[in-house]
């Protein structure tokens, strides 16, 4: 069974420009959440998708951090424009909660995102 | 959820066992106890999680006091590969899943 795959690797993009991150979940969770670590900060949640609706998107700094899930698979996560501040890895993660008190969470590698 | 209360660092020698301890005082009924790991750039990888019962899987070992208050994450023979962050998370079951709130966690580093 495939992971969580996150695309691109890395990104290194100057101020002011756009980036999208992308995030393909493991086949059949519903669940899909964003979470990004900022320099010698701790992970700190963004926002929780239950399919293709937003079901939590409490973590998310400002509007120029706008994410979408269409259809329920994959997932992006653009940031427009981006500022200095917003460098740091970005993860996402999925799940599935056929028992709800059982939910795990599994990890992408991230996307480590530099602006310039 | 409750907040948890970790060691900032701590050394293991290598074949020996980790025991990482985790302080949650103000854990409510229910909360589960989640340990996640996080090897250095990569994500969070899941270890274990439970309730009050202590519980193994092939990774490692949760010890749950009987109070709840504090758990202590066992990695029976410690290698290399298991230097990385450990993080214990408090969280509440939803019916939609739910985030995880991640603290500074325990460095561990395993040493030949």
């Amino acid at each position: 069974e495939a992971g969580v795959t996150q695309f691109p690797s890395h990104s290194v993009i100057e101020k002011g420009q756009t980036v999208t991150l992308r995030c393909d979940p493991i086949s059949g969770h519903d669940n899909l959440y964003w979470y990004r670590r900022v320099m010698g900060k701790e992970i700190k949640f963004l926002l929780h998708f239950v399919k293709e609706s937003k079901q939590d998107e409490s973590g998310m700094p400002n509007n120029r951090f706008l994410a979408e899930r269409t259809g329920g698979t994959y997932s992006t996560l653009k940031v427009q424009p981006a500022e200095l501040e917003d460098s740091g890895v970005y993860f996402c993660a999925s799940s599935h909660t056929p028992d709800r008190l059982q939910e795990t969470q599994y990890f992408g590698p991230g996307t480590r995102l530099l602006v310039l | 959820d409750a907040k948890t209360t970790q060691p900032p660092s701590m050394d293991c020698a290598e074949g020996r066992a980790a025991n990482l301890p985790c302080n949650h005082s103000t854990i409510s009924g229910n909360e589960y106890v989640y340990w996640y790991r996080q090897i250095h750039s990569q994500g969070p990888q899941y270890i274990i999680h439970g309730l009050k019962n202590n519980e193994t899987n092939e990774m490692a070992s949760l010890i749950i006091t009987e109070d709840r208050k504090s758990s202590t994450l066992i990695l029976p023979h410690a290698t290399l590969r298991d230097t990385a962050v450990y993080y214990c998370i408090v969280r509440v079951a939803k019916e939609y899943g739910n985030k995880l709130v991640f603290g500074a966690g325990t460095i561990l580093r395993v040493k030949s």
